[in-house]
């Protein structure tokens, strides 16, 4: 099946900071989303971007599908931004689509 | 208010039981899966569903089971021959398979 691998495992920064978070996937996609995992468990929806680049707020994706990978900006970083970053892919398996996910990157950001 | 609702948020259970975890939404979406995450990891697909009546095994399905007789709900039977079943249950829907997923708040189990 296909396989999503996310780096770094874990990020540490002071508040303020800027951030790169990578997601590369071993397979062709239809579909990719980014979430935050708050520190309560619920998975909070980034984007939802199969191709190109979004941007919200503090918050840019970018996903070069020919490439396979996608990556996360989180600019000037605040404390809330803590949490874990989960990348997940849909792929066509046997005219069904699942969503897969990477391991997640977790990220701190002190004050 | 439009969205996902697990529940319990917290569930105790006992060794040889069987427990029934809820999931509704109100969105209107065909489709609806159900994920285990344990501590540090990632999320694992248990089963999915594309539309009512109608269920496909994840990656993980041993022990477990569901039924889709509603659009509205997804309910996951963690049964007794669940060797491990102490984890983090996330429940999520989307419009359509592969369109953008929702995700509930999730519940705790926990055999004691």
């Amino acid at each position: 099946g296909i396989q999503v691998e996310q780096s770094p495992p874990d990020l540490i920064l002071q508040e303020g900071a800027n951030s790169t978070l990578r997601c590369n996937f071993s397979d062709s996609v239809n579909n990719l989303q980014w979430f935050h995992q708050n520190p309560w468990g619920q998975l909070i929806n980034l984007f939802y971007i199969p191709s190109g680049t979004k941007q919200n707020g503090r918050l840019s994706a970018t996903t070069v599908a020919t490439e396979r990978y996608s990556l996360l900006y989180i600019s000037s970083s605040q404390t809330t931004d803590s949490g874990v970053y989960f990348c997940a892919v849909s792929s066509l398996i046997q005219g069904a689509q699942k969503l897969v996910f990477g391991q997640g990157t977790r990220l701190t950001i002190n004050p | 208010d439009g969205g996902i609702t697990q529940s319990p948020k917290y569930l105790f259970r006992k060794e040889g039981q069987n427990v029934t975890l809820s999931c509704e939404q109100n969105l209107n979406h065909d489709a609806m899966y159900w994920y285990r995450q344990d501590p540090g990891q990632g999320l694992r697909l248990i089963y999915y569903s594309q539309i009512v009546n109608d269920f496909q095994k994840g990656d993980i399905a041993e022990g477990y089971s569901v039924s889709r007789e509603k659009k509205e709900s997804f309910p996951l039977t963690v049964t007794s021959a669940q060797k491990n079943p102490t984890a983090f249950y996330l429940c999520a829907s989307s419009i359509s398979s592969g369109k953008s997923a929702f995700f509930g708040q999730g519940t705790r189990l926990t055999v004691v």
